[in-house]
Formats: C-alpha cells, structure tokens, sequence
C-alpha cells in the first residue's frame, strides 16, 4: 500500500494547456517534496515545501502543500514538450521519505 | 549545488557473483545517505539509511546480508549486492541529505542486470 497517493497516473496533454498532479495521504509529513525523473536517471529535486498551507512557485510550476501537511498539488501552467517527465511526490518523516507512485505526464507539440 | 554521483552507470554480471555501487557527494558533506531500487514502471522504494561510521537501518523486507551498506566517510557510501541473482536486477538510486532538513538529492542511478 501506498502511503502517498498521487493522481492521475498518466496525463497527455497539448503544448501551452494546464495540468495539475495530486499527492494524498492519510499522515501527516515534516515536509514534502517534488521531483521529476526522466527514463534511465535519478529524481531531480524539484521543491520542498514545509510549513502547511505554503505556496511556492517555480516559473510555470505551482506547489501547494495542504494546510494539515497531509497532501499537496503540482500546477503547470501553459505546458511545454520539455515538462515531459514523471513526477513524483515524496513525503518526509524522520528524515525518511515516502514517494508517491509517480504521474508520467507527456505534452504533446 | 548538491551535486550526488554514482559509479558505475550501470553493471552486468554473472549470477553469483558479487557488485559494488559507490554513491558520493561532490561537494557537500552528506549528513545521511540514502538506498532506494526502482524496478520499471514503479516508484522508488527505500532500501536503507546509513550513517557515516555507524550500521545502516535497513527497512522491513530488505536482507542485510544481501546489501551490504559501508558509509566511509561523509562523502561516500557503498552498496555491495553480493551473490547476485536475476531478481536483483533493478535500477538502484542513492542519495544524500544536505544538512539538517529533509531535502534528499539523489544521483543518476545504476542499472544492475544479473544474467
């Protein structure tokens, strides 16, 4: 069983369109964390977030970490063909984290 | 920067015989490092935690006597499947914690076919 549950599983979307990848869960976690990893290579990191209810934005990207610290949301705006990748949300206690199943998000030109 | 690498990028050996990853920080000291595997189409699984000069804490499952875990120094820490079989070829992902939160930054993964 998963202890972070994201959705959708897969996502294929036209170039400059929106999406938008959930991460769930029951726990609570110290923080959470996006990463995106292409086919043969290791997560890239790309935020952490940690106080609940926090918002934070990489250029087109929006992180949002839910006010109990339970679950957060990725937002892209205006997708572009290099977003392709999986995404993974990654939840962290103890220092340990707990990774999603990943959303593998393709845009299409 | 936090920059993680492994070595090697990926590995073929003979079923029972025995492989070394290495993981190191490049430039950071790495507070605690991290194994994962990763097999195709699934999400990284945690393996073990390891200190630098003490015994990794492996997770429920995961045979230490099948992965050994060596945290030398503050920079580098060895994986070391030993007698290998086909259901450990996997894709094997180290990374290190910067500090003292728990941001993890990982390295490029080594792909490990036991033939």
């Amino acid at each position: 069983t998963q202890l972070l549950e994201q959705s959708p599983q897969f996502l294929s979307i036209q170039e400059g369109e929106n999406l938008t990848v959930y991460c769930n869960s029951s726990s609570v976690f110290s923080s959470l964390q996006w990463y995106r990893q292409e086919p043969g290579e290791g997560p890239v990191l790309l935020v952490t977030v940690v106080t609940g209810g926090e918002v934070k934005k990489l250029k087109r990207l929006t992180f949002q970490f839910g006010d109990a610290r339970k679950d957060s949301s990725l937002h892209i705006t205006a997708a572009q063909p290099g977003d392709t990748g999986l995404y993974l949300c990654a939840g962290a206690n103890d220092y340990k984290l707990s990774f999603g199943a990943g959303t593998t998000v393709t845009v299409r030109a | 920067g936090a920059v993680v690498s492994q070595h090697p990028s990926w590995v073929i050996c003979k079923s029972g015989t025995s492989v070394k990853i290495e993981c190191r920080s490049l430039d950071f000291q790495a507070t605690t490092m991290f194994w994962y595997r990763q097999f195709p189409k699934q999400s990284l699984m945690l393996m073990a935690t390891s200190n630098e000069g003490s015994k990794a804490t492996y997770e429920q499952g995961v045979e230490k006597d099948k992965f050994l875990i060596n945290h030398a120094s503050l920079t580098l820490s060895t994986l070391t499947v030993t007698s290998a079989h086909p259901e450990d070829s996997s894709f094997y992902i180290c990374s290190a914690r910067k500090g003292g939160g728990d941001t993890q930054y990982f390295g490029p993964g080594t792909r490990l076919t036991v033939l």
